[in-house]
């Protein structure tokens, strides 16, 4: 499966836009790419994800490079409830395989 | 409230002592996994499961089996748990394998083998 590289960690102000970058370099042709966060003591949410075309939500927005071997999920306005630990992650919409993989992902610190 | 349950939230329990954390969902989801996060490492795939009655390893099984009867409970059970088996776990569901299905995530299970 491909696997994904992620900063470790990156810090933030309130209220500033934020830009976590992922790298895919291997992704396949069928390969989605889905946004993971981690608040404090609860287990993972889903954010998001996109195949080529960029994507917004309610709570991000990622953009897809044209390349596909890297993308960035964009939060707009940092809150303190944005401190997470964000994971990128490919799906093969081909795949009949159940096998996820995590990574260690990206700390955000959010300060006030 | 649809969501994905674990119990227990906190587990001590000493070498060699079978345990069973559970997990249920109601949300009616085929797929269902287990994972493993520790410091350092992230999550790590434990096992998964399709649909009723069918299981397969993930990334890190050794130590672990799962079973799945019914498709709303899948259990992890560690048959004789060791120090190394400490970490913190989640439980996850979804509709499908469908890359449009997202993951829900239990609110974790932290079990200390001593």
């Amino acid at each position: 499966d491909a696997k994904t590289t992620q900063p470790n960690s990156m810090e933030s102000n309130e209220e500033e836009p934020v830009h976590l970058p992922c790298n895919h370099s291997t992704i396949s042709g069928t390969d989605y790419i889905h946004w993971y966060r981690q608040l404090p003591s609860q287990g993972p949410e889903y954010v998001i994800h996109g195949l080529t075309s960029n994507v917004n939500n309610r709570m991000a927005s990622l953009a897809i490079a044209e390349d596909r071997k890297s993308s960035t999920l964009i939060l707009h306005r940092a809150t303190l409830r944005d401190a997470a630990v964000y994971y990128c992650i490919l799906r093969d919409r081909g795949s009949t395989l159940g096998r996820l993989y995590f990574g260690r992902g990206t700390q955000l610190t959010v300060w006030p | 409230e649809a969501q994905v349950t674990q119990n227990p939230r906190y587990l001590i329990t000493v070498t060699g002592k079978k345990l069973t954390v559970t997990c249920s969902q109601n949300m009616n989801h085929e797929y269902m996994s287990w994972y493993r996060q520790d410091p350092g490492l992230g999550l790590r795939q434990i096992y998964y499961s399709m649909n009723v009655e069918v299981t397969d390893k993930g990334d890190v099984p050794e130590g672990y089996k799962v079973s799945r009867k019914e498709k709303r409970n899948f259990p992890l059970i560690l048959e004789s748990p060791s120090p190394n088996q400490t970490s913190l776990y989640f439980c996850a569901s979804s509709l499908s394998l469908r890359v449009d299905s997202p993951l829900h995530f239990g609110n974790g299970t932290r079990l200390t083998v001593t």
